[in-house]
């Protein structure tokens, strides 16, 4: 069965750092794209970041650029997102989800970050 | 990366159809066959339910049909059942290693 454990999430404060991780499954991970995703209290998905199989391509949202990173560590089936610099507007459910072609299936349960003073 | 735009809302009765709409531009659901939707219920993580614009993944009943014309793609839901309430997404490739979500649809069954 395939399945995807998002860990990390938690209370910081602006301008602080959090790193995500995302242990991966039943699956050969090396081989497929995996993709960040976020969800801010009460509203709709949006896309975070992407990585390929062998971390050497990624892509991110505008939103993010340059203080977020995603990252994956093949041997040992795990997916990163270091997020710096955060902001109010970063709190959100992160969901960690595979990507086997455009487009995302499945999806992990999700990781609460809250940024707050 | 502006997000695609969909009703904010949908209903019809048991055993109805309902459709939503997802409108984008030639950079985004234009230009790429490759649109997917998603079923996202209260407190659950989102669901594939078509991709590739009309393609159904395993487990996921006939009663779901995709298909796009020009910059809009459509989620089409028939024989409504009560299950089916929830928010729907869709989400496009944007090119560059970039993905867009559409704003969301709520799916009321009455």
């Amino acid at each position: 069965e395939v399945q995807l454990v998002e860990s990390g999430g938690g209370l910081v404060q602006p301008g602080g750092s959090l790193r995500l991780s995302c242990a991966a499954s039943g699956f050969p991970f090396t081989y497929y794209w995996m993709n960040w995703v976020r969800q801010a209290p009460g509203k709709g998905l949006v896309w975070v970041a992407r990585i390929n199989g062998d971390g050497s391509s990624t892509g991110y949202a505008d939103s993010v650029r340059g203080r977020f990173t995603i990252s994956r560590d093949n041997g040992k089936h795990t997916l990163f997102l270091q997020m710096n610099g955060l902001r109010d507007e970063d709190t959100a459910v992160y969901y960690c989800t595979r990507d086997p072609g455009n487009w995302l299936d499945p999806w992990g349960q999700g990781t609460l970050v809250t940024v707050s003073s | 990366q502006s997000a695609l735009t969909q009703p904010p809302s949908a209903s019809g009765s048991p055993g109805q159809s309902v459709t939503i709409s997802c409108t984008g531009t030639s950079s985004d659901v234009g230009g790429y066959n490759y649109v997917s939707w998603y079923q996202q219920h209260p407190g659950k993580a989102p669901k594939l339910m078509i991709y590739e614009v009309n393609k159904r993944p395993s487990g996921v009943p006939d009663r779901f049909s995709g298909s796009k014309s020009g910059n809009t793609a459509s989620l089409t839901v028939s024989g409504l059942q009560a299950d089916d309430e929830a928010d729907y997404y869709c989400m496009s490739y944007a090119g560059s290693d970039n993905y867009v979500f559409g704003s969301g649809t709520k799916v009321t069954v009455l």
